[in-house]
């Protein structure tokens, strides 16, 4: 089985603070993503990469920088943490057809 | 703009029932489908997908149906149990090659015993 794993599943931080949210999978998969979770919205993009060291923008990148140094990790950096950051972080890994997805950061900012 | 919805955000059935979940799409170029069940506090977990040159797929107790014509796309549980209660979302690969898959906001289904 997949599997995608994240390295916390709830962290507290304070308004300001740098923060980073890891990723790893085990499938060798190329492709690897960052979404955010609210209430009403569904899950929505943030970056993704396609390889290593490769990263593209999605939909809502603003306020988010990723970093990819190896195949199997996916990393989502928030440089200055705001409030309107605080929210669900789902990361996910594909081979090119369905994502498998990790069991979330549930990140609140105060 | 482009994008996958949901035509209900909540669904309850009876234990026992057949539930249908239904997706809405509107980008024609999308050639893939999947639908993805998210508990309580956990990430979403694959279901079933979908390519777009089918009009049906069965799982086990899920069956998807796509019609392309009006790019309606629905997930159908039978015999609906309480370990079914979830939030549903489909997703669509943004097609032309693209494996970028883009959500609906879901669907909470709830199944009472």
């Amino acid at each position: 089985d997949v599997k995608v794993t994240q390295s916390s599943r709830y962290l507290v931080k304070r308004t300001g603070e740098k923060v980073f949210l890891e990723c790893v999978q085990d499938m060798d998969h190329e492709n690897m993503f960052w979404y955010r979770q609210d209430p009403g919205l569904g899950l929505r993009l943030i970056y993704f990469s396609y390889d290593v060291k490769m990263k593209e923008k999605g939909d809502i990148p603003e306020g988010y920088s990723v970093s990819r140094e190896k195949k199997e990790r996916f990393s989502l950096i928030l440089e200055s943490a705001s409030t309107n950051q605080t929210s669900m972080y789902l990361c996910a890994s594909s081979s090119g057809l369905a994502a498998f997805f990790g069991q979330g950061t549930r990140l609140t900012v105060v | 703009g482009e994008s996958v919805g949901l035509h209900l955000p909540t669904l309850s059935v009876q234990e026992g029932d057949n539930s249908i979940i239904n997706c809405a799409y509107s980008n024609s170029a999308s050639d893939y489908f999947i639908w993805y069940k998210q508990e309580s506090g956990k990430g979403p977990q694959f279901i079933i997908d979908i390519r777009s040159n089918m009009d049906k797929r069965q799982g086990q107790r899920v069956t998807v149906l796509l019609n392309k014509t009006v790019k309606h796309l629905s997930l159908q549980i039978a015999a609906t149990q309480p370990g079914d209660s979830a939030v549903y979302f489909c997703a669509e690969n943004r097609g032309g090659g693209s494996y970028i898959p883009t959500f609906g906001r879901g669907t909470s289904l709830i199944v009472h015993p």
